[in-house]
């Protein structure tokens, strides 16, 4: 079946600048994304999520974009510090409930904050 | 204090034994779910609920059986049969089957010897 996936395994930024980590989805059905911070030994935690009718959403520190036209999704973080080093998976579902098995994950990007 | 629960956080077994795995949720959340991580690598599903007395296989359920006899609870059991048990397993449970965030335990730490 078709399934979310990630660009970079890891990404690399220093301390107070801006993070961008990618996701790419390949079902046009599908209607709900959401992104997942994940640290060592956790686990997921809610960070952000967004419907397939907008194409922009924020929170504290933190962007979701989502293109639907080239399938894409984006979790953009602001300013980032030592507490964001961590896995970020994203997810989506399928509409409008055709994801019976619930979410269907990406395999995550590693976000490690240098000094 | 809403959530879910995942207990033990470590558990260690012999090859050959059946272990069990705990969670629970006061969420109110009618499905749940059960994950295997393993190392830098995704989610995959092992098995799901959606109400109450049913459930169904995800993608890896070999092994693996369940049961939802309570709303708040889903106990997974690791068999014997399980040819590579050991791995971080991860609960989650949503308000339903759909476009809703999924709420995850604190997970368990299985290692079989």
């Amino acid at each position: 079946g078709e399934s979310v996936g990630l660009h970079l395994p890891t990404l690399s930024v220093q301390e107070g600048d801006n993070s961008i980590i990618n996701c790419a989805y390949s079902n046009s059905a599908s209607d709900y994304f959401i992104w997942y911070k994940q640290e060592s030994g956790k686990g997921p935690q809610f960070i952000i999520d967004i419907r397939s009718n907008m194409d922009k959403r924020q929170g504290q520190r933190v962007t979701v974009l989502l293109n639907k036209t080239v399938k894409h999704l984006s979790l953009q973080i602001a300013a980032t510090q030592p507490g964001d080093s961590a896995v970020y998976f994203c997810a989506e579902n399928l509409a409008p409930q055709g994801g019976a098995d619930g979410l269907t994950f990406g395999k995550g990007t590693h976000l490690i904050i240098q000094p | 204090d809403g959530g879910i629960t995942q207990s033990p956080k470590y558990l260690f077994r012999k090859e050959g034994q059946n272990v069990t795995l705990s969670c629970e949720q006061n969420l109110n959340h009618d499905a749940m779910y059960w994950y295997r991580q393993d190392p830098g690598q995704g989610l995959r599903l092992i098995y799901y609920s959606q109400i109450v007395n049913d459930f169904q296989k995800g993608d890896i359920a070999e092994g693996y059986s369940v049961s939802r006899e309570k709303k708040e609870s889903f106990p997974l059991t690791v068999t014997s049969a399980q040819k590579n048990p050991t791995a971080f397993y991860l609960c989650a449970s949503q308000l339903a089957i759909g476009s809703y965030e999924q709420y995850f335990g604190p997970g368990t730490r299985l290692t079989v010897t």
